[in-house]
């Protein structure tokens, strides 16, 4: 049973336009959302999170947004650039305090110059 | 400049071999997690501990795999007997654990080949 869904493998942008990565959740119980960026042969970073008290997150060229009705939260990336592409993890956690982040299954952004 | 170590970066075995992963943390950090990165479930969470202490295993397939943290500095994760279907990049990462919105830090994954 997949919590966390990102239901895009992969999207394709050009550089200066805008990249919009979806993340979808079906336990409502989560009240943090992260979002961790991942080069190939490293380990994801951390990127932008949200708290399930705000509806918008904003960080330089990133902003996260989320809706609690529909279960949903966005990364949009602007204006995008070609370091920008790598796989994007979407990830949630609950109130129990414990740390414990559910993944998704990651978007690949590329980002052509 | 801290960041968590993993050992071996690559490795590949025959099934029915023993594969064992090893982890350094960050210092100071009292969390440490093990996942396994496959394309159709991206990070599944096998186990994580805070304190050197097992507090979710749930993740992980009992009957052939073991996760430990011997001491503070060092956490490994063990398949026996390791199958193909084990193929995959195992991700270890720390953080200070104390609530759910503290950041992760990840190893950079060994890649596990299974023949």
């Amino acid at each position: 049973d997949q919590q966390v869904k990102q239901n895009s493998p992969s999207l394709s942008v050009q550089e200066g336009r805008i990249s919009i990565l979806n993340c979808d959740y079906t336990n409502s119980m989560f009240d943090y959302f992260l979002w961790y960026k991942k080069y190939p042969a490293e380990g994801p970073t951390f990127l932008i999170s949200i708290s399930s008290i705000k509806d918008k997150n904003e960080d330089g060229r990133f902003t996260v947004f989320l809706n609690k009705s529909a279960k949903h939260l966005s990364l949009h990336i602007v204006p995008s650039q070609p370091g920008d592409s790598a796989v994007y993890f979407c990830a949630a956690s609950g109130s129990s305090n414990t740390g414990k982040l559910i993944f998704g299954q990651g978007t690949t952004l590329q980002v052509k110059p | 400049d801290a960041r968590v170590t993993q050992t071996p970066r690559h490795k590949v075995t025959e099934m029915g071999q023993e594969v064992t992963m090893r982890c350094q943390p960050i210092l100071g950090h009292n969390t440490v997690f093990w996942y396994r990165q496959t394309m159709m479930q991206g990070l599944e969470l096998l186990a994580y501990f805070r304190n050197r202490a097992p507090l979710d295993d749930s993740g992980m397939p009992k009957d052939r795999f073991s996760a430990e943290m011997p001491d503070a500095t060092l956490a490994t994760l063990k398949i026996q007997p390791s199958e193909p279907r084990d193929s995959a990049v195992y991700f270890c990462a720390s953080g200070l654990g104390v609530h759910s919105a503290d950041t992760q830090y990840f190893g950079p994954g060994t890649r596990l080949t299974v023949l």
